[in-house]
């Protein structure tokens, strides 16, 4: 079974500083993508950046970036230039390329992290 | 375009009644999935829909079910509720074309069992 571990509960940065959460994952498949997902007080679960897990490229969206290494399983994420807006909990979740079966719908899910900015 | 639309946003409900939550899916996406998120436990999958048929299942009691309409909409069902069913309730859509980009979640169904 795929697990996905998020091992910071909380993590807290000045603004306009960087910031670099932590993910790691377990599963057998060769082939999967990978995601960071933001979720604000107002509760919606906001995709933030993805990862194809064949492509060796790490994933980059504005101040967003992701430290993709496939051998060690891990899928970090860093916030450049951190904004108050960036605030929120944060998610990371995996689903095989291969969306059939048991993986109909489904992500894995880590447990978050709590992101907190400082003015 | 619209985006998924959950309701209702809260809901209080008292032990061993039951409850009804109702997710709209972006319009052109057939697959709805359903979430559930506490403290405890953090983000669980129920069940995912497409074209009206349960293609996947979570490790969820029978209490909890779903369906899906000829429009994709999509409801599910707890019934005989515990208190540990108190949650964030989340439904997320996808199409054939977006299944690599991740989901489109809902704001979600705050329920509270008393």
């Amino acid at each position: 079974a795929q697990t996905v571990t998020q091992s910071q509960p909380e993590m807290s940065v000045q603004e306009a500083e960087t910031v670099t959460l932590s993910c790691t994952y377990d599963t057998s498949e060769s082939d999967y993508y990978l995601f960071w997902y933001k979720q604000p007080p107002s509760r919606q679960m906001i995709l933030v950046i993805r990862q194809e897990a064949y492509k060796q490229q790490n994933a980059t969206e504005n101040r967003f970036s992701v430290n993709f290494q496939k051998a060690a399983k891990s899928f970090s994420l860093k916030i450049s230039d951190s904004q108050l807006g960036d605030a929120a909990m944060y998610f990371c979740a995996y689903r095989p390329a291969n969306a059939g079966g048991t993986s109909y719908g489904k992500l894995t899910f880590g447990q978050g992290t709590i992101l907190t900015v400082h003015p | 375009k619209a985006g998924v639309t959950q309701t209702p946003r809260y809901l209080i409900k008292t032990r061993g009644q039951q409850v009804t939550l109702s997710c709209s899916p972006i319009s052109g996406h057939r697959s709805v999935s359903w979430y559930q998120q506490t403290p405890g436990q953090g983000l669980q999958f129920l069940f995912e829909y497409f074209s009206e048929t349960q293609r996947n299942k979570g490790n969820f009691p029978g209490r909890f079910s779903g369906r899906q309409f000829s429009n994709s909409r999509s409801e599910m069902n707890v019934s005989t509720l515990e208190l540990g069913d108190s949650a964030l309730y989340l439904c997320a859509s996808s199409s054939r074309d977006t299944w690599g980009y991740g989901y489109t979640f809902g704001s979600g169904t705050r329920l509270t069992v008393v």
